[in-house]
């Protein structure tokens, strides 16, 4: 069964400063990956996603993540954070066996501080 | 915009009572999914349906049950509310069967078990 690992449960920065949110997953096949995105009091959306090609995806806000194999990992960077970036993310898995069903990670809670 | 709407967003039901999550979406979307998001566990998946009448289980079904007659909604049912299943849930669909598509959320039903 595939697996999802983020390593941060919480993280806090200031502004200007540099975002990575780690992300491992356990399935050694085909996979497809997302990173998704909670705003306070909204609803989840997708910031990017990786299914085949170059491993450096851009995604909405400035937002991109590599997709490294042989790590099996596919981390969220940003280069300068903003106040607006505060919210949930959640790193997500779809092994091509697995039909539908796209499995989540725990979550990671950034707090930007102005 | 797709759009994917549950029916409330807060909901309180006693201890045994049968409970129904409504969630509606209007984009032809052939996935319906219904998701519970506690923290530290990020989403994890209940059930799903890719087809009306059809459903297959998540990793968590056990207390749930679901009902697509139609293929615009998904219905979760909890058949006797405990209060472990206090958590908030996400409805989401997705376009085609393959595992190549993003998925979309509802706003969510914050469901309280007392």
């Amino acid at each position: 069964a595939q697996s999802v690992s983020q390593h941060n449960h919480h993280v806090i920065l200031s502004e200007a400063a540099s975002l990575e949110l780690g992300c491992n997953y356990s399935y050694g096949g085909t996979v497809n990956l997302f990173w998704y995105v909670q705003y306070p009091g909204q609803h989840l959306q997708l910031l990017l996603k990786y299914f085949s090609g170059d491993p450096l995806v851009k995604g909405i806000k400035g937002f991109e993540a590599e997709f490294i194999k042989s790590k099996f990992s596919f981390n969220l960077r940003k280069p300068s954070v903003q106040w607006s970036d505060t919210a949930e993310y959640f790193c997500a898995v779809n092994a091509n066996n697995a039909g539908n069903m796209l499995t989540f990670g725990g979550g990671t809670r950034l707090m930007v501080k102005p | 915009d797709v759009k994917v709407t549950q029916s409330s967003r807060y909901l309180v039901k006693r201890t045994g009572e049968k409970v129904f999550l409504e969630c509606v979406q209007d984009m032809d979307h052939e996935n319906m999914f219904w998701y519970r998001q506690d923290p530290g566990l990020g989403l994890r998946l209940i059930y799903f349906s890719y087809d009306v009448k059809m459903k297959e289980k998540g990793d968590i079904p056990e207390g749930y049950s679901v009902s697509r007659e139609k293929k615009e909604r998904f219905s979760l049912i909890l058949e006797s509310a405990s209060t472990n299943q206090t958590s908030m849930y996400l409805c989401a669909s997705s376009l085609t069967r393959g595992p190549n598509t993003e998925a979309f959320f509802g706003q969510g039903t914050r469901l309280t078990v007392v």
